[in-house]
């Protein structure tokens, strides 16, 4: 079983759609809980972390974490064609120079 | 400005070549990293230095070496390549390890190699 697992996808939903993409973890230790987005043929950016469990939001971006059942989840509100890419999670080690493990990211495709 | 630039984009080789990708970051990062992206998109860390002292060294052949030579500068070296070495290739970088705080990183554009 995986540190980090997330269903690759790919989902494809239309424009002004609700999203939600979601990741399981099985490693207590982890101690921030992140989205990364890739565009296609370029580097992951950070779009949001958080670090306890509830919610975090930032504009049509919400963040949740439920380290009870080790689940994170980040939901898009009114989805926007420029919003199909790549989102990986990650989650953070707090020793060992504080590894970032990744899930395999999931595809999300918002038609027009 | 490009803050974390990586050379070649592409790299198409043939089996038992050598080769190397270069990295840098002009952010003033102390720590950066070399992650390897699989066909499925699987982003898996190899290495990351701290001002040119290696810190973290995933298990990966031995036939991949990474080097510091200033804390700008992370390369790695592949020798005798194996098809299944190709993915891409990216560089990341961050400020500090220090204990707390969020791991924000920020990567390259990658290095697309392909083994023939």
């Amino acid at each position: 079983q995986k540190e980090v697992e997330q269903d690759p996808g790919p989902l494809s939903v239309p424009e002004g759609a609700i999203v939600s993409l979601n990741c399981t973890y099985s490693n207590s230790a982890f101690q921030y809980f992140m989205w990364y987005r890739q565009y296609s043929r370029k580097g992951p950016e950070l779009l949001m972390y958080t670090y306890s469990s509830g919610n975090k939001e930032d504009g049509r971006f919400t963040a949740q974490v439920d380290k009870s059942s080790k689940y994170i989840s980040l939901f898009i509100r009114d989805s926007q064609p420029s919003d199909s890419a790549t989102y990986l999670c990650a989650m953070q080690l707090p020793a060992g120079g504080n590894k970032l493990v990744f899930g395999a990211g999931t595809i999300l495709r918002v038609k027009s | 400005d490009t803050a974390v630039s990586q050379t070649p984009k592409y790299l198409v080789t043939q089996m038992g070549n050598d080769k190397s990708i270069k990295c840098e970051q002009n952010l003033g990062h102390d720590t950066m990293y070399w992650y390897k992206q699989d066909s499925k998109k699987f982003l898996k860390i190899m290495f990351s230095y701290n001002n040119k002292e290696l810190i973290i060294n995933e298990t990966v052949p031995n036939r991949f070496s990474p080097k510091s030579p200033d804390k700008a500068h992370l390369n790695l070296h592949i020798n005798s390549l194996e098809l299944g070495d190709s993915a891409v290739y990216f560089c990341a970088s961050r400020q500090g390890i220090g204990a707390g705080g969020v791991n924000e990183q920020f990567f390259g554009p990658g290095t697309r190699l392909t083994v023939l």
